[in-house]
C-alpha cells in the first residue's frame, strides 16, 4: 500500500517566479491538507482540499493556491515567490470518516528561492 | 487562539532513561492530540494520537497524559533508544472542522548510547 507520495524533491526557484508542487493521497483516502515548514519550526497548516475544494484555509496570502483532482491528487501553487517561501512543503492525506481523520503525511518538498 | 506551545526545545537523555515532552494550549475547542516524530529529511509520522476525554494513553514505549483542566499534555519515552534521535512535535486539531491540525514547534531528542 503505497503513503502519500510528493513531487518534486528538491525545487529551486528564484524570487518571483511561480512554482507547482504535487501530492498523491494515500490509496483510500479522500482528503489533502497542505503544510509549510520553515527550517526548524513546527509545520504550519496552508489549506485543505475535500471533494475538490478548498474546505478551509490557514493564514497565508492568496499567492498560495490549489487544486484537488477526481482522482483525489492535489497541486500546491505559489506564485511571485518570495525568499520567505524557502521552507518544506508537506502534504498530508487523511479519509473523513467516523470520529478521527488521522492525517498522514508525504515526505515533502524541499522549496529553496533564491 | 490557536497556539500550541512545546518545551523543551530540546533533550539529551541516556539510552534506557525517559524523555519527557510537555505541550501546552489555549483554544479549549480542540478535540484531538496528535504527537509526531520526524527525522531528517522525511515528513512527520505519527506516533500516537489523544483525545480529551482520556486522561492516558500508552501505546508500546510511547505514553501520552493528558491534563484538561490545565489545557497541557505531554509524551514519555519509555526505555529511550538511540532510534529514538528525532524531533517530536505535538498537535491539536478539532476534528468537527476538518481537523486541521495546529503544530508546537518541535523538540530535538538525542539519545545517547
Amino acid at each position: 500500500d503505497a503513503g502519500v507520495t510528493q513531487s518534486p524533491t528538491h525545487l529551486i526557484k528564484t524570487r518571483g517566479q511561480q512554482v507547482t508542487l504535487r501530492c498523491s493521497p494515500k490509496s483510500g483516502h479522500d482528503t489533502v491538507s497542505w503544510y509549510q515548514q520553515a527550517l526548524g519550526q513546527g509545520p504550519q497548516f496552508i489549506f485543505q482540499y475535500y471533494e475538490e475544494e478548498e474546505r478551509q484555509r490557514g493564514n497565508f496570502p492568496d499567492r498560495f493556491s490549489g487544486h484537488q483532482f477526481p482522482n483525489y491528487s492535489s497541486e500546491l501553487n505559489v506564485n511571485a515567490l518570495l525568499l520567505g517561501d524557502s521552507a518544506l512543503y508537506l502534504c498530508a492525506s487523511s479519509l473523513v470518516t467516523g470520529f478521527t481523520d488521522t492525517q498522514y503525511f508525504g515526505p515533502g518538498t524541499r522549496l529553496t528561492v533564491l | 487562539q490557536q497556539q500550541v506551545k512545546q518545551s523543551p526545545q530540546s533533550l539529551i537523555v541516556q539510552k534506557g532513561g525517559i524523555s519527557i515532552i510537555n505541550c501546552a494550549y489555549e483554544n479549549t475547542a480542540f478535540d484531538y492530540f496528535p504527537w509526531y516524530q520526524q527525522f531528517p529529511g522525511k515528513g512527520p509520522a505519527l506516533l500516537i494520537a489523544i483525545r480529551p476525554d482520556v486522561s492516558e494513553k500508552k501505546e508500546g514505549r510511547f505514553t501520552i497524559s493528558f491534563n484538561k483542566s490545565a489545557k497541557q499534555f505531554s509524551l514519555h519515552i519509555m526505555d529511550s533508544q538511540p532510534g529514538d534521535s528525532a524531533t517530536y512535535f505535538c498537535a491539536a486539531g478539532i476534528q468537527a472542522a476538518g481537523n486541521k491540525l495546529t503544530f508546537g514547534g518541535g523538540t530535538r531528542v538525542l539519545v545517547k548510547p
